[in-house]
């Protein structure tokens, strides 16, 4: 069984770029959640992915954006990057979206650095 | 709105000891609630989560938690600690209607030999 998968691991870019990062969800799930983890901080909601439609949102600005394409992967797009967006990106897929009590599974995560 | 406090931000065990971190939530209904473990540079692992069936729920690697809804807490222990434990710990808390989870701020615990 293949876990939950990131890449890159690492990236650096500049304030005002745009960013693409991608996530593979593990095999059978079909809901992809995202999160950013600033340094010391606990994962904050981004976004949830059900079956290629946006499933909930948290207090992130429209300039973070999301695809789940029809293999159940998903990426998170960011453009006019700022500083404070630097940060861990987690990926998590569960089997469904709607139950509450499914379990989550993280991907490694990609760090991300704004100069 | 949900939340989630963490008391105590860094936790220090002697090997052996026992391990306590607190986590209490704000919830107008009793939550999902769930225990997070985070190695460093790895993605957050499932420790064990409660789902309204026991309160006392066990996990992996010998940790437990115990829901008390008159306290709004959901704390996490192990009764004797090994080196591996040194981690982050996240409890996180999710409203049975909604599909969004939200995280503690995390208590780093470290294992003195």
């Amino acid at each position: 069984e293949t876990g939950v998968t990131q890449s890159p691991t690492h990236l650096i870019k500049t304030r005002g770029q745009q960013v693409t990062l991608r996530c593979s969800s593990q095999s059978g799930h079909n809901t992809v959640s995202w999160y950013q983890q600033a340094l010391g901080q606990g994962p904050q909601f981004i976004f949830q992915y059900y079956r290629e439609e946006e499933n909930g949102r948290g207090n992130f600005p429209p300039r973070f954006s999301g695809l789940q394409f029809p293999n159940y992967s998903s990426e998170l797009n960011v453009n006019a990057l700022e500083l404070d967006d630097s940060a861990l990106y987690l990926c998590a897929s569960s089997e469904q979206a709607g139950a509450g009590w499914e379990t989550q599974y993280f991907g490694p995560g990609t760090r991300l650095l704004v100069l | 709105a949900q939340s989630v406090t963490q008391l105590g931000s860094h936790v220090s065990v002697s090997e052996g000891a026992l391990v306590l971190l607190r986590c209490n939530y704000s919830s107008s209904v009793p939550p999902y609630l769930f225990w997070y473990v985070q190695y460093p540079n790895q993605g957050l692992q499932l420790l064990l989560k409660y789902t309204s069936a026991a309160t006392l729920v066990k996990g992996i690697n010998g940790f437990e938690a115990e829901f008390k809804k008159s306290e709004t807490s959901f704390h996490l222990t192990k009764p004797s600690a090994h080196m591996s434990d040194a981690a982050e710990y996240f409890c996180a808390v999710r409203i049975r209607t909604g599909n969004q989870f939200y995280f503690g701020t995390g208590t780093s615990l470290t294992v003195i030999p």
